[in-house]
């Protein structure tokens, strides 16, 4: 069955640096979502994507966040400067099609900004 | 602006008996809502999902959710819980009128006792 991956499981990075984190979504899906999940806390919604553009984004996805698709396969997110307050589990997710489709998780990258 | 209420932190249950973890909601337009499991140190597993039509659901692994408009709830059971379902679960919205953005409750710890 195919799922969604993401590298790396844990990136550790001092405050200031910038980090890349990435995902394959699955083949066939169009859409594409990042989302994170401070300890403890709810799973917020950051960006999603379409079409080789954001399609919508919340309050959190500020300056310091982007994120591309550089090729075919390939979806990343970039923090330019790292806070501490960055430190989260970061989730990848993809979907066939938007409202109606469920989105499909990948197991996450667990960011740590020292 | 959506919301999603799960007004408990933890359910427990005897393994062999049914579970209800609720979760609420608040959308402008027509509700899309759904049900994921985390399972320790994984991602999010899509369980079930309302659009339209049928209030009463059915999903994965045997579990099923009841949409009731009035109440805007939209409660997770299983008639037989197992020690197995113990995890992590998400009550999503999204709004039905097109938007991307999923908004997750905070999460339910089920506890299910052998």
């Amino acid at each position: 069955e195919p799922e969604v991956t993401q590298t790396p499981s844990h990136q550790v990075t001092q405050m200031g640096q910038e980090v890349i984190l990435r995902c394959v979504p699955i083949s066939n899906h169009l859409y594409f979502y990042w989302y994170r999940q401070i300890l403890g806390q709810k799973v917020e919604f950051l960006v999603s994507f379409y079409n080789n553009e954001i399609s919508e984004k919340s309050e959190i996805f500020d300056d310091q966040f982007s994120v591309e698709r550089p090729d075919g396969s390939n979806f990343t997110l970039k923090i330019r400067s790292t806070k501490l307050e960055d430190s989260a589990m970061y989730f990848c997710a993809s979907s066939r099609g938007t409202t109606s489709y469920e989105q499909f998780f990948g197991p996450g990258t667990r960011l740590t900004v020292l | 602006a959506q919301s999603v209420a799960q007004p408990e932190d933890q359910v427990n249950v005897a393994e062999g008996n049914p579970l209800t973890v609720k979760c609420t909601y608040s959308v402008s337009g027509n509700p899309y809502l759904f049900w994921y499991v985390q399972y320790p140190n994984r991602g999010l597993q899509f369980l079930l999902k309302y659009i339209t039509g049928d209030n009463l659901v059915k999903g994965s692994y045997g579990f099923e959710a009841e949409f009731n408009k009035s109440q805007t709830s939209f409660h997770l059971k299983k008639p037989s819980a197992l020690v197995s379902d113990s995890a992590l679960y998400f009550c999503a919205v999204r709004d039905g009128t097109g938007g991307f953005k999923t908004i997750f409750g905070a999460g339910t710890r089920l506890f299910v006792k052998a």
